[in-house]
C-alpha cells in the first residue's frame, strides 16, 4: 500500500528566509508525486508534480521539489518565502490502480511566516 | 485552465436533511472525479472515485447508502449526503482528473457542511 509521511506538522520561518518541507513516501513502483497547497477553508492548488525525467521539478510560485529515489523523498523548497505562502502544504503520492489514479495524502505541514 | 467548481461552498441545515453537493469541471472533460472528506486540521481522506456513466467505487468504511454519488456527465459529479446527522459535519472536497493514468487531480474549493 502506498503511504506518505510529512514529519513536520508545523513550521515557522521568517519572511525572506529559505524553506524546505519534508516528504517521504512508500510505493511499490515508480511513484507519481505531487505537492498541493491549501489556504484556510479552500480547496487544494497543485504546486508541482513529478512523473519521470529530471528529478528536480519546478512549480508555480517559485517552488521546486527534488525526487530522491534512494531516500524515498520528495522535499519541497523555496529560496525566499513570502508572507502569502502561509498555508497548509500536502504531499501526495499517486499510482494507477485498476486504471484509476488515486492519491494518498500526507498529514500536511502548516507553514507560518513571520514578518 | 483546469478549473473545478464546487457548489455550494457552505451548507448549514437540520439533522435529517439530505444535502447535495455539485462538482463541475469547467474547461475540461473529467474522466474521473474523486470525493474527499477532511476533518479539522487533518489530511484528506478519499471517500469514493467516480467514473462517468458507471457506479462509484467507495473506499472501505464509507457508507454507500449515506453518501450517494452520481457522475452523470464528463463535467459533473454530485455527492448527496442522505439524511445527514451532526457526525456528517465536515469539509468535503471534490477533484477531477482529465484522462486516466498519471493525470494530476484538480480540486474544487470545498464545501463546509454543518448539520445542526
Amino acid at each position: 500500500a502506498q503511504s506518505v509521511t510529512q514529519p513536520d506538522i508545523h513550521i515557522t520561518v521568517s519572511e525572506g528566509a529559505s524553506l524546505e518541507l519534508r516528504c517521504n513516501y512508500s510505493y511499490g513502483a515508480t511513484p507519481y508525486l505531487f505537492w498541493y497547497v491549501q489556504s484556510p477553508g479552500q480547496g487544494l492548488q497543485l504546486l508541482l508534480k513529478y512523473f519521470s525525467g529530471d528529478t528536480l521539478v519546478q512549480g508555480i510560485k517559485g517552488f521546486e521539489a527534488e525526487f530522491k529515489r534512494s531516500q524515498s523523498s520528495f522535499n519541497l523548497r523555496k529560496p525566499s518565502v513570502h508572507w502569502s505562502d502561509a498555508a497548509e502544504y500536502f504531499c501526495a503520492v499517486g499510482g494507477v490502480t485498476g486504471g484509476e489514479n488515486k492519491l494518498t495524502f500526507g498529514t500536511g505541514t502548516q507553514l507560518k511566516v513571520e514578518l | 485552465g483546469a478549473v473545478v467548481s464546487q457548489h455550494p461552498s457552505r451548507v448549514i441545515c437540520k439533522s435529517g436533511t439530505s444535502v447535495k453537493i455539485e462538482c463541475r469541471s469547467l474547461d475540461f472533460q473529467a474522466t474521473t472525479m474523486f470525493w474527499y472528506r477532511q476533518f479539522p486540521k487533518q489530511s484528506l481522506m478519499l471517500m469514493a472515485t467516480s467514473n462517468e456513466g458507471s457506479k462509484a467505487t467507495y473506499e472501505q468504511g464509507v457508507e454507500k447508502d449515506k453518501f450517494l454519488i452520481n457522475h452523470a456527465s464528463l463535467t459533473l459529479s454530485t455527492l448527496t449526503v442522505a439524511s445527514a446527522h451532526p457526525e456528517d459535519s465536515s469539509f468535503y472536497i471534490c477533484s477531477a482528473a482529465e484522462g486516466l493514468g498519471n493525470q494530476p487531480q484538480h480540486f474544487g474549493d470545498g464545501t463546509r457542511l454543518s448539520i445542526l
